[in-house]
């Protein structure tokens, strides 16, 4: 399966706990795009890479959050001291743009987060 | 704000009719446009796009139309098939196109 693919699919937590996600883009691709999906909305961008570098963080990412992509290939997005309100899809997704010309973005699974 | 708005919650139609999906969006700077279905436990998966230079785009069973002076996209889907039941969300880009805003989403039921 040459997909994106995220690691783990579910996580439950307690509040005030650290987690962090693991997101595997599609080989080729150089873009990666973090999103997160509360119920009854569609997915809201967090945050992007183009290779390793961290291009554009959306305010709903607070200091809370962190991302990272050290290779320019996988990438981790960990959230510190967590609360009720990060309970949520996260998504992540690729896409090439070797050519400057907008490429459709494909999606992981993505990892259910509940905080008890 | 919602930028994008997908004023549909749901929809049933019945296997072998068409089915309209709506979409709104408020901010003319937007010029690529796509829809993705999302079955549940799944990401959402890429349907078909369009950009702002074009008015309409096929794929099979598949057509996005794009009306720019209204701001308004519609995803037809036909003939329907069960297993075209999922959710539909429209998302919309801009430049430089590194992101994408969706809508809320309409739940199509394809009714055998």
């Amino acid at each position: 399966d040459t997909g994106v693919s995220q690691d783990p699919r579910h996580k439950i937590t307690k509040r005030g706990q650290n987690v962090t996600f693991r997101c595997d883009p599609i080989s080729e691709h150089n873009r990666l795009y973090w999103y997160r999906q509360t119920l009854g909305q569609g997915p809201e961008f967090l945050t992007y890479f183009q290779n390793e570098a961290q291009l554009e963080k959306s305010r709903l990412l607070s200091d809370r959050f962190s991302a990272e992509r050290p290779k320019g290939s996988f990438s981790t997005l960990e959230i510190q001291r967590t609360e009720q309100g990060d309970s949520a899809m996260y998504l992540c997704a690729s896409s090439s743009n070797r050519d400057n010309s907008y490429n459709e973005q494909f999606f992981g699974p993505g990892t259910r987060l509940t905080v008890l | 704000d919602q930028q994008v708005k997908q004023n549909s919650p749901s929809l049933s139609v019945q296997e072998g009719r068409i089915s309209i999906l709506n979409c709104d969006y408020t901010n003319s700077m937007f010029d690529y446009f796509l829809w993705y279905k999302k079955y549940p436990a799944e990401g959402p998966t890429f349907l078909i796009s369009i950009s702002s230079i074009k008015d309409k785009n096929e794929d099979g069973r598949f057509t996005v139309f794009l009306n720019k002076s209204a701001k308004h996209l519609s995803l037809h889907i036909v003939p329907s098939q069960p297993g075209d039941s999922a959710v539909y969300f429209c998302a919309v880009s801009r430049p430089p196109r590194e992101k994408l805003t969706f809508g809320t989403g309409t739940r199509l039921t394809i009714i055998p």
